[in-house]
């Protein structure tokens, strides 16, 4: 059971360049979300993803696209890289039900733009 | 809208004694949580301590307590008998619509030897 993972754990783009970050979880559960860590800003939702075939924007979603591709992965991508992209990008899940909806964290992704 | 806020940027503490990390909170929803999730210098989001509104007793797990106070809107988190290990950033959240989460922006507790 490995929980939520994310590929790569580090990247550096040029500017402009596109990519796409890759989260997968085996808990089987509803609801995954991407966030972005920038200093002393805690961390920012980017997109969630409610159920499978379900996305919606969070705080700060320009620049950026999501596919649920199927209930255990959720990708986020850059199509045109900026500098101000560069963040800890965390993925994260949640089965949404109970009484604690504990949301588990990917290790996240290191991302450098220049 | 959902507003956590941290005023504490940075904490110090000696190894064995107890720190407060504070956390307000502004919701509208009558009912709501609140999360603590530890950072360690390796990165990784550790959940500490949740708190229901209507839960009637302070939430504890284990050297963390959750000093929650509902007229003042803050959800402190209280760790007793401060560990070398338990320097870290410590983020306080709420859930939302769809359970995503609305973060402060952190506090970086250092203990001391």
């Amino acid at each position: 059971n490995a929980g939520v993972t994310q590929t790569p754990k580090f990247q550096v783009l040029k500017t402009g360049q596109s990519m796409t970050l890759q989260c997968a979880q085996d808990m089987n559960h509803n609801s995954m979300y991407w966030y972005r860590q920038d200093p002393g800003m805690g961390l920012r939702l980017i997109y969630y993803s409610a159920s499978e075939g379900t996305t919606d924007k969070g705080e700060v979603p320009n620049g950026y696209n999501v596919s649920r591709l199927n209930k255990r992965e959720f990708s986020l991508r850059l199509e045109s890289a900026a500098p101000s992209q560069t963040s800890v990008y965390f993925c994260a899940s949640s089965d949404g039900t109970g009484s604690i909806y504990e949301q588990y964290f990917g290790p996240g992704t290191r991302l450098t733009v220049t | 809208a959902q507003k956590i806020t941290q005023t504490q940027p940075g904490m110090f503490v000696q190894e064995k004694e107890a720190v407060t990390l504070d956390c307000t909170y502004d919701t509208s929803d009558q009912s709501y949580g609140l999360f603590w999730y530890k950072q360690p210098s390796s990165g990784e989001m550790i959940f500490l301590i949740y708190q229901g509104s209507y839960d009637e007793q302070n939430a504890t797990e284990g050297r963390y307590s959750l000093n929650f106070q509902k007229a003042r809107k803050s959800a402190n988190l209280v760790i007793s008998a401060s560990q070398l290990g338990d320097s870290a950033m410590y983020f306080c959240a709420m859930p939302g619509s769809n359970y995503k989460l609305t973060f402060g922006k952190g506090t970086l507790l250092t203990v001391n030897p």
